[in-house]
């Protein structure tokens, strides 16, 4: 089975700062048949369904600010969100797409205002 | 804009079925774009895909889940189906619709591989 693993747990970041968020997939999500990195990032406010941020590893979803961006690439990938902004806090998680097919999501990351 | 609501009891006995509904608004389910899932969300803890279904009929399912899951799809109605067998606490979860899409020209199209449109998700309990 594929393992998305998230890190850290939870942090705490000032606000006007940098948060970075990582992401390890057990195995590569890179398809060699278009060259995509199948990792996504959603965010989710508590009483809310998640919201796709990032898909292919650094594609922004339609209307995302531009200060949330994705790098990364085979099995390792970061979520990075720059400027933090209050409205920001949440959880986010890490999604990987395998072609058997399957989707599986890291467990989440709390992000709070230090 | 396409919408998703989810529709189904909210409490269920266990050994019992869950059985839910994804009605869909503001767009065809008929579409060839769009591969419909479910998600599932236990009470403070991290998602679950449970699997999808495309409008003809073609189904996945998580290996986890695909001794007690069915999935079904209404074109006529604009929905799509879960059923969820033989249920236990271990069940009890916030339950989503969700979409994935297309992309690519159609004679060598993609899937993007994540969820861009959810239903704002519905709470299931088991409990006797």
């Amino acid at each position: 089975d594929i393992v998305v693993t998230q890190s850290p747990d939870s942090l705490a970041v000032s606000l006007g700062e940098r948060a970075t968020i990582n992401c390890k997939s057990s195995q590569s999500v890179l398809y060699s048949s278009n060259n995509k990195n199948y990792l996504a990032w959603y965010q989710q406010k508590p009483g809310q369904p998640p919201k796709l941020l990032i898909y292919w590893a650094s594609t922004r979803e339609s209307g995302v600010p531009d200060r949330f961006s994705g790098s990364g690439s085979g099995s390792d990938f970061t979520l990075t969100i720059s400027n933090l902004q209050a409205e920001d806090v949440a959880v986010y998680y890490c999604q990987q797409f395998y072609n058997t097919p399957s989707y599986t999501f890291g467990q989440g990351t709390k992000l709070q205002i230090k | 804009q396409v919408q998703l609501q989810e529709s189904g009891p909210g409490l269920v006995k266990p050994s019992q079925t869950l059985s839910l509904t994804c009605s869909v608004s503001g767009g065809s389910i008929s579409s060839d774009d769009y591969y419909w899932s479910w998600i599932r969300q236990p009470p403070g803890r991290g998602l679950e895909w449970i699997g999808y279904i495309y409008y003809s009929g073609t189904i996945y399912y998580n290996p986890s889940l695909k001794s007690r899951v069915f999935m079904s799809v209404d074109t006529s109605k604009n929905q799509f189906s879960l059923r969820l067998t033989s249920v236990t606490v271990a069940d009890s979860a916030v339950y989503y619709c969700a979409r994935d899409r297309k992309r690519g020209p159609s004679s060598s199209w993609y899937l993007l591989g994540a969820f861009d449109t959810w239903g704002q998700g519905t709470m299931v309990t088991v409990s006797s």
